[in-house]
């Protein structure tokens, strides 16, 4: 059975780099069947996607939603079953439960979200 | 801003039917046929109710359907029960620097 979990720091201080990773169990983060991707939701807000990967042959390809582009790196361990969200400069508008997911990849269109992961709130405050 | 727009809230009665509508454009629902509903209860994760316009995952009550005609898709909660209050998300594939492009959600209340 998927499971994913995110981890990593609650509170980041602005300006700094926000920094998840997600542990991947039941699922291989090495099929092109699945993207894995990044959502997040400000609290009492709606959802945004920030990035996915997937991996096809030897090569892992990220897609990054383009207002949050310049500041999002999605990289992946795939030996740990992990992949992980770094996010530069952020500020108190990136304060947000964070959440991982697989995607169902149908030729390369994104089919929606089939497992989340518990979501983790990160706070941007000094 | 949300790419796609919904209606803030919807309601109706135990047993009822109740219809959300989801709007964006010829480059994001009206282009594809991979629009998705989740279900999202208070601090739990959103859980993928319809994919592909009008398909059920399985676990899914059949209840619950999609629908879309041009740029608009929707869902309808059939039969409504009290577990089915809980916010409801759209979304819609963008093209491939736009995986997932969100509605800013609506609120079903079952009165």
């Amino acid at each position: 059975q998927l499971q994913l979990q995110e981890s990593g720091p609650g509170l980041v201080k602005p300006s700094e780099t926000l920094s998840l990773t997600c542990t991947v169990s039941g699922g291989s983060i090495s099929s092109s069947s699945y993207y894995w991707g990044w959502i997040r939701q400000p609290p009492g807000k709606g959802l945004e996607w920030i990035g996915s990967m997937y991996h096809s042959g030897n090569t892992f390809y990220t897609y990054y939603n383009p207002s949050l582009e310049s500041r999002v790196t999605i990289s992946v361990d795939t030996p740990k079953t992990q992949f992980s969200l770094k996010l530069s400069s952020v500020t108190a508008a990136d304060t947000a439960v964070y959440y991982c997911a697989r995607q169902l990849n149908r030729a390369g269109y994104s089919s929606g979200c089939w497992g989340w992961g518990q979501g983790t709130l990160v706070t941007v405050s000094s | 801003q949300s790419a796609l727009t919904q209606p803030p809230s919807a309601s109706g009665s135990p047993g009822q039917s109740v219809t959300i509508s989801c709007t964006g454009t010829s480059s994001d629902v009206g282009g594809y046929n991979y629009v998705s509903w989740y279900q999202q209860h208070p601090g739990k994760a959103p859980k993928l109710m319809i994919y592909e316009v009008s398909k059920r995952p399985s676990g899914v009550p059949d209840r619950f359907s999609g629908s879309k005609s041009g740029n608009t898709a929707s869902l309808t909660v059939s039969g409504l029960q009290a577990e089915d209050e809980a916010d409801y998300y759209c979304s819609s594939y963008a093209g491939s620097n736009n995986l997932e492009v969100f509605g800013a959600g609506t609120k079903v209340s079952v009165l």
